[in-house]
């Protein structure tokens, strides 16, 4: 069964600091991961999708990157933003019809 | 992006009564939607993953009695919490996928259950 952990659960940085969110997962054989946003009460935001054959995507000021043989992925965000702060949770998915699971999530405060 | 309308935002019922709760996919044929919830601080638990026409799956520990879903087009699947309990109260959030590839999955912006 596959598992996934998000370190660290929680993370304040002042504006303006580079920071990297941690995802792990168990099982290598994955389809694709895929990063969120979520912010208070809200739904999730799509914000970077790693197919299991790409290492990186960048969009932005935003950088995930894949290892699956070592079941790692990470999210470097760039010059953080007070509106950077929320909930980010990494997804696993383990075929091409197969559903996801869910990280924890790593809640993620900028202080201006 | 691909848009995701989930109906409605919040709700406050009666306990027993039920409440049902729309995913759309405005602007995709959804083949695949899933079904979560979500206790505060938490990470979203999948309660249950449906495809259009045939009958949901659902994850281990949920009453599908409980919480109906019907996938009934591609672009509307909805979720019916049946007698709900003030144990049933959580976020309630759908997703969606246009196919099997290496499509995105979208979310709806979730459903607030408050059973009294």
């Amino acid at each position: 069964k596959q598992e996934v952990t998000q370190i660290p659960a929680a993370l304040s940085v002042p504006e303006g600091e580079n920071l990297v969110l941690n995802c792990s997962f168990t099982d290598s054989a994955i389809y694709n991961l895929q990063w969120f946003r979520q912010d208070p009460g809200k739904g999730l935001t799509s914000l970077l999708l790693i197919q299991s054959s790409q290492r990186e995507q960048t969009s932005g000021r935003l950088n995930a990157s894949l290892d699956k043989s070592s079941g790692r992925s990470t999210l470097y965000i760039a010059a953080s933003q007070p509106g950077d702060s929320a909930t980010y949770l990494c997804a696993v998915r383990e075929t091409n019809a197969g559903k996801s699971t869910f990280g924890d999530g790593t809640t993620l405060t900028v202080k201006p | 992006g691909a848009v995701v309308s989930q109906h409605p935002s919040r709700v406050i019922c009666k306990s027993g009564t039920s409440v049902k709760i729309e995913c759309r996919s405005l602007d995709f044929q959804a083949t695949t939607m899933f079904w979560y919830r979500q206790f505060p601080k938490q990470s979203l638990m999948l309660m249950a993953t449906s495809n259009e026409g045939s009958k949901a799956t659902y994850e281990q520990g949920v009453e599908k009695d409980k919480f109906l879903i019907n996938h009934a087009s591609l672009t509307l699947s909805t979720l019916t919490v049946t007698s709900a309990h003030p144990e049933d109260s959580s976020f309630y959030i759908c997703s969606a996928r246009a196919g099997t590839g290496n499509e995105k999955l979208f979310f709806g912006s979730g459903t607030q259950l408050s059973v009294l």
